[in-house]
């Protein structure tokens, strides 16, 4: 299957600093990408969805200006979390998409704020 | 109410019985559907799609879709105690993808 490659796995930061993870897709052209964020034994709750060369759509109560989301082209897709806070440790993952198949996705990134 | 639902669980089942999984629906107009494993701190992993009504299998897994009841159901044979994981039903329209809560499953020896 498709692979969709998310960097970096872990990341341990300081409150205050900011954190960009990465996702990309590795063999295909992804044209929206989703990022999720998942607390522990949660199932996954959809941050944003982005689309290539658009803005990103927040879900609500999502901080736009807090996770900020750049799906730059058709295989990249970053997400900074800005001024990290340790509520916001969690696990994130992304998942990419190409028009008419699954969603893959990556790795996930465990982010920890100390 | 939730746009897809699952049975939170746990659902615990003997190794080598068949394990059930239920979810529903609410979009009607849902095109896709999808069945993923989760294992604890790991990403998901696709197991299942589905896209028509009726049943697909593929090895021990068995998935069924009924568009009619908005009604999607994982069916897991001969359950292994490496099925223990956390199943998560995805339902997409035109790239708009939710997900259940998923169901925790275990597989006692």
């Amino acid at each position: 299957g498709a692979v969709v490659s998310q960097h970096p796995s872990r990341v341990i930061c300081k409150s205050g600093t900011s954190v960009k993870i990465e996702c990309r897709s590795l063999d295909f052209q992804a044209t929206t990408m989703f990022w999720y964020r998942q607390f522990p034994k949660k199932s996954l709750m959809l941050m944003a969805t982005s689309n290539e060369g658009s803005k990103a759509t927040y879900e609500q109560g999502v901080e736009k200006d807090k996770f900020l989301i750049n799906h730059a082209s058709l295989t990249l897709s970053t997400l900074t979390v800005t001024s990290a806070h340790p509520e916001d440790s969690s696990f994130y993952i992304c998942s990419a998409f190409s028009k008419n198949t699954e969603a893959f996705f990556g790795q996930g990134t465990r982010l920890t704020v100390v | 109410q939730k746009e897809v639902e699952q049975n939170s669980g746990p659902l615990s089942v003997p190794e080598g019985a068949i394990a059930s999984l239920n979810c529903t629906y609410s979009d009607r107009v849902s095109q896709s559907f999808f069945w993923y494993r989760q294992y604890s701190g790991k990403s998901p992993e696709l197991i299942m799609s589905i896209y028509s009504n009726g049943d697909k299998e593929d090895g021990r897994f068995t998935a069924q879709l009924n568009k009619a009841s908005q009604y999607v159901s994982l069916l897991i044979r001969d359950s292994q105690p490496s099925d223990s994981a956390t199943y998560l039903c995805a339902v997409d329209n035109n790239n708009d993808m939710r997900f259940g809560a998923g169901t925790r499953l275990t597989v006692k020896p």
